[in-house]
């Protein structure tokens, strides 16, 4: 059975600091997505990650993915007040989802 | 260009009837879900389906049923409602084409009481 975990589960953090965000799984996939979420509202798609060493940017965000590992990585730079949202990865194409990552920064 | 069309929004059930979520999607998607997301949880499958007339169950099928007897349409059924079943319920739908994403809905906002 697929098992999707996400660390933290809620990060506080200041503006124009730098963290990450990590999604482990349980067994092989080929596929890996992340997703924003406000509050009340969908799903937003923010990255797809095909293969091993996949890494893509959008804005503040950069997303990584080592298949090996069975880890993807969605880091954070400098941010800012509009990032505050839940950010959840999902794996495989049945997307198992993460439990998700609040995130809330503070100026 | 619609994308994923869920119906209703909002509705409030009494215990033991019965509703069906409807799901729509106009990309001519092959695959499509089912989840449910509970106040500050993740998402769970319920079901999805990888094509017309081919579904399968996910994490959480109990008290829900599926059919997929066209390519567009996908709704989820609920026989005998139960308080555990209120939730807010999420259909999307992706391409078999490995480079996108798959496309959610916004959601339908169910209270069983």
């Amino acid at each position: 059975e697929l098992k999707v975990e996400q660390n933290p589960l809620f990060l506080s953090m200041q503006e124009g600091k730098n963290y990450t965000i990590y999604c482990n799984y349980s067994t092989t996939s080929d596929r890996l997505y992340w997703y924003r979420q406000d509050p009340g509202k969908s799903l937003e798609s923010l990255f797809v990650l095909l293969s091993n060493g996949a890494v893509k940017q959008e804005g503040r965000l950069m997303a990584s993915l080592d298949t090996k590992a069975r880890l993807s990585t969605l880091h954070i730079t400098a941010a800012v007040h509009d990032l505050s949202a839940t950010y959840f990865c999902a794996v495989d194409m049945r997307l198992v989802f993460g439990a998700g990552t609040i995130l809330r920064v503070k100026s | 260009n619609a994308g994923v069309t869920q119906t209703p929004k909002f509705r409030i059930l009494k215990i033991g009837q019965s509703m069906t979520l409807q799901c729509t999607q106009d990309m001519n998607h092959n695959y499509m879900y089912w989840y449910r997301q509970d106040p500050g949880m993740g998402l769970k499958l319920i079901y999805y389906s990888v094509g017309a007339g081919i579904t399968d169950k996910g994490e959480v099928p109990n008290g829900y049923n599926v059919s997929r007897s066209t390519t567009e349409d996908f709704p989820l059924r609920l026989e005998l409602a139960a308080p555990s079943q209120t939730s807010v319920y999420f259909c999307a739908s992706s391409d078999t084409d490995w480079n996108t994403e798959a496309f959610f809905g916004q959601g339908t906002r169910l209270t069983v009481v």
